[in-house]
């Protein structure tokens, strides 16, 4: 069993969909790390939280320690959101353990 | 503040060649981390540097060594290529090292990667 699951691994919406992707993990963590990676290869560095919920503009993480379990929300989604999301919780000793990632296809 | 940056982005190189890629973390940071990315093993941990030191290192044959300056630019090489190292190569910097958590202060940022095909 992999150590951490992201559900779904394809995920396509239309435009303006309230988009979650969640993930769930078996070690116990420090923090986790949520993560945008585009066509080109670029990987963009979206949340690091160890508790609760963090905003940023249309995005919002939520994560559960105790139930081991992450989400991440996409409010309004727009063609442009369309990327691999993956989810790496930081395990207990501060190394980062990678999902497989989401595929996300935002339609017009 | 500049971004991470790394040089070169793209690279082809013949089975048997070594390569060398650099990287230069955010100004501040002082932990640099290197990943490879394939399409089918996904992203893996190579090594991490901080202050020119080793901090912790991945499963990957010693082929692939890496070096960090006192400026915190960071280079990475690997020696006698093989046909499996194509992959992308991505360094992440950050502010300090993961011995512990604190907000902010592990957070890492990605460079753009450098595509290297072994041919």
């Amino acid at each position: 069993k992999n150590e951490v699951e992201q559900s779904p691994q394809n995920l396509t919406a239309q435009e303006g969909e309230f988009i979650t992707i969640n993930c769930s993990y078996s070690v116990g963590i420090s923090a986790l790390h949520w993560l945008q990676q585009h066509p080109g290869g670029g990987i963009v560095s979206l949340f690091m939280l160890s508790s609760g919920k963090k905003k940023h503009g249309r995005l919002i993480a939520t994560i559960n320690i105790q139930e081991k379990h992450s989400s991440l929300h996409i409010t309004a989604s727009h063609p442009r959101d369309s990327a691999v999301y993956i989810c790496a919780p930081m395990d207990s000793n501060y190394q980062l353990i990678w999902g497989a990632g989401t595929k996300l296809i935002i339609k017009p | 503040k500049a971004g991470v940056t790394q040089t070169p982005r793209y690279l082809i190189k013949t089975r048997g060649q070594q390569v060398t890629l650099s990287c230069s973390p955010i100004s501040g940071h002082r932990s640099v981390s290197w990943y490879q990315q394939t399409p089918g093993q996904g992203l893996q941990f190579l090594f991490e540097y901080f202050s020119e030191t080793q901090r912790n290192k991945g499963n990957f044959p010693g082929r692939f060594s890496g070096r960090q300056f006192s400026n915190s630019r960071s280079e990475m090489n690997v020696s006698t290529l093989e046909l499996g190292d194509s992959a992308l190569y991505l360094c992440a910097s950050s502010e300090g090292q993961r011995r512990f958590y604190r907000e902010g202060y592990n957070e890492q940022f990605f460079g753009p990667g450098t595509r290297l095909t072994v041919l």
